[in-house]
């Protein structure tokens, strides 16, 4: 299996443009995280998603950032519009779960740079 | 109060030591998650428990659940165990991640 995969890799765009990250989870994984992480603030859930429905969003920072997951195979997390303040690195990550969390698998993440 | 403290921030070892990395949470959790980053960013997980104590070559992770604590502990330490060591709980639907440990271990 090829693990999660992220895509890009590396971003950099203008402050006020539109940033997609994109998502695809390992195979068979039924549950869904992106998250943020910055030198000030560390590792944040941002939203959890099990079965393609998001459960907790309660760490998306403000309406600015939406995410969604239309299928198994795939999700995107859009920043619209960006601000410097979002540069980070965006980690998902999924995992198989029955009512308990199972072990989380995490993709390479995605470097954003606002500028 | 932080919800889940680790210790220490930073620590340097020999190669071959035993080491021991501290978490303590303050809310009850369903899972306590060890995870490893290393210096090029990657996040692998290590561990997941709610009880008792795992193992995986020479790492091993413990929990005590009355005393809310948990720790890792790595035998015949190595360099290429130089990493950051990130504890994370999960508790309903919220995870929260410890700032985590950065691990030097000298050749």
């Amino acid at each position: 299996d090829a693990g999660v995969i992220q895509s890009p890799r590396h971003e950099v765009t203008e402050m006020g443009q539109e940033v997609t990250l994109r998502c695809k989870p390992i195979s068979g994984h039924n549950s869904l995280f992106w998250y943020r992480q910055t030198m000030m603030r560390g590792l944040e859930l941002l939203i959890y998603f099990n079965n393609n429905v998001p459960i907790d969003d309660s760490g998306m920072p403000e309406d600015r950032f939406s995410a969604k997951m239309p299928n198994a195979s795939f999700s995107t997390l859009k920043i619209q519009p960006s601000e410097p303040r979002d540069s980070a690195v965006y980690f998902c990550a999924s995992s198989f779960s029955l009512r308990v969390r199972g072990e989380q698998y995490f993709g390479p993440g995605t470097r954003l740079t606002v500028t | 109060k932080n919800e889940v403290e680790q210790s220490p921030q930073n620590l340097t070892a020999q190669e071959g030591e035993f080491i021991t990395i501290n978490c303590s949470y303050s809310v009850g959790i369903s899972a306590l998650h060890w995870l490893q980053q290393h210096p090029g960013g990657g996040i692998v997980s290590l561990f997941m428990l709610s009880s008792g104590k795992k193992k995986h070559g020479r790492l091993i992770a413990t929990i005590n659940i009355q005393e809310k604590h948990s720790s890792l502990h790595i035998t015949a330490s190595h360099p290429r165990d130089s990493a950051v060591y990130i504890c994370a709980f999960t508790g309903g639907f919220k995870t929260i991640f410890g700032a985590g440990t950065r691990l030097f271990v000298k050749a």
